[in-house]
């Protein structure tokens, strides 16, 4: 299967600073990529959506101006955490699909997000 | 509205012994099915997965039966090891719609014991 990485793995921050989490395919080209967010004992939560050179598409109820997407090419998305909040604290998880995947998903490893 | 359902938060079985997890949808234009195995503080990774025209697709130790009249799927784990322990999520799409977003259930917890 595909590969995915992310990065960083982990990161503890302050309050009101910004976070910038990296996600990267790494043996395909990956025309769209999704970012998803776990809170404990729950399912996957989609956040958004982005195919490369777009605007990301945002999930109700989640504010496109705290979590900022950028998927400037075809092997690398960005989710910025803008004045991250402790609520904000979470793990954060990338997938991407394209080429020959269009129609799963591969994942990233993840990224645990502390706000202190 | 959860369109992906995973009834079972957890399920234990003997190593050796066959895995049941079990998964209902009810968005009939679901027509791709996917599961994933998650470890803590991990990514999930991909399994196996069966589109809509067929109602099985096997691949080693895992079998995935769908049963669209019942708007039901299934995974086999078959013979159980103590390292498939894991939470499983099942997953689906609509692959008429727009990039292929999938929609999660909430997982199943799969121990394995020696």
């Amino acid at each position: 299967g595909a590969v995915v990485s992310q990065h960083p793995s982990r990161v503890i921050c302050k309050s009101g600073t910004s976070v910038k989490i990296e996600c990267r395919s790494l043996d395909f080209q990956a025309t769209t990529m999704f970012w998803y967010r776990q809170f404990p004992k729950k399912s996957l939560m989609l956040m958004a959506t982005s195919n490369e050179g777009s605007k990301a598409t945002y999930e109700q109820g989640v504010e496109k101006d705290k979590f900022l997407i950028n998927h400037a090419s075809l092997t690398l998305s960005t989710l910025t955490v803008t004045s991250a909040h402790p609520e904000d604290s979470s793990f954060y998880i990338c997938s991407a699909s394209g080429g020959a995947y269009y129609n799963e998903q591969f994942f990233g490893p993840g990224t645990r997000l502390t706000v202190l | 509205d959860q369109q992906v359902k995973q009834n079972s938060p957890s399920l234990s079985v003997q190593e050796g012994r066959i895995s049941i997890l079990n998964c209902d949808y009810t968005n009939s234009m679901f027509d791709y099915f996917l599961w994933y195995k998650k470890y803590p503080a991990e990514g999930p990774t991909f399994l196996i997965s069966i589109s809509s025209i067929k109602d099985k697709n096997e691949d080693g130790r895992f079998t995935v039966f769908l049963n669209k009249s019942a708007k039901h799927l299934s995974l086999h784990i078959v013979p159980s090891q103590p390292g498939d322990s894991a939470v499983y999520f099942c997953a689906a799409s609509d692959s008429g719609g727009s990039n292929y977003k999938l929609t999660f259930g909430k997982g199943t917890l799969l121990t394995v014991n020696p």
